[in-house]
């Protein structure tokens, strides 16, 4: 079975500065996509990035950006010049075989001004 | 603007009612889900559609049926809801090639 894993519950870190969100999954295909997906309080889930296992350069988008170690099977997410607007609750996520979509349990991020 | 809708963002219901959870998108997605969102167990999967009329069982069906009757639609039953069944409710969606997923802003009920 598919599983997402992230070991860390709860995560600080101070305003401007860089954290980083650890992410393991398994799974037997070669070829997916790999999400971070962020829960403000107002519940909404939000994209946050995504990356292509066949896709060797780790992606990027803005303060957000990945490094992911496909041999490895980890994914984590770096944020960096953090605001306290990043301060929320993020998942990491992979869609397996059968279209179905696994989360890891979450890493609540407070940020510190 | 892609939507998912969810027909109630609060609900309040009675031990052993019979309650009905909507859920509604846009994007002509064919895989929709649902799951609940419990305080250090992240999402876990209840049931997901991936046609009309088809539905596969998630990690904790007990408890819980679904109906797609029609595409965007995708409904989340609970036969005879208990007070284990108080959480958070989420619906989502997955584009057909698997690039991004939508949701709807949950529903958080609670069973007295």
């Amino acid at each position: 079975a598919q599983t997402v894993t992230q070991s860390q519950p709860e995560m600080s870190v101070q305003e401007a500065e860089t954290v980083t969100l650890s992410c393991t999954y398994d799974t037997s295909e070669s070829d997916y996509y790999l999400f971070w997906y962020k829960q403000p309080p107002s519940r909404q889930m939000i994209l946050v990035i995504r990356q292509e296992a066949y896709k060797q350069q780790n992606a990027t988008e803005n303060r957000f950006s990945v490094n992911f170690q496909k041999a490895a099977k980890s994914f984590s997410l770096k944020i960096s010049d953090s605001q306290l607007g990043d301060a929320a609750m993020y998942f990491c996520a992979i869609p397996t075989w059968g279209n179905k979509l696994v989360f890891g349990a979450g890493t609540i991020l407070r940020v510190k001004s | 603007d892609v939507k998912v809708t969810q027909s109630s963002r609060y609900l309040v219901k009675r031990t052993g009612e019979k309650v009905f959870l909507e859920c509604v998108q846009d994007m002509d997605h064919e895989n929709m889900f649902w799951y609940r969102q419990d305080p250090g167990l992240g999402l876990r999967l209840i049931y997901f559609s991936y046609d009309v009329k088809m539905k596969e069982k998630g990690d904790i069906p007990e408890g819980y049926s679904v109906s797609r009757e029609k595409k965007e639609r995708f409904s989340l039953i609970l036969e005879s809801a208990s007070t284990n069944q108080t959480s958070m409710y989420l619906c989502a969606t997955l584009t057909d090639m698997n690039t991004e997923a939508f949701f709807g802003q949950g529903t958080r009920l609670t069973v007295v």
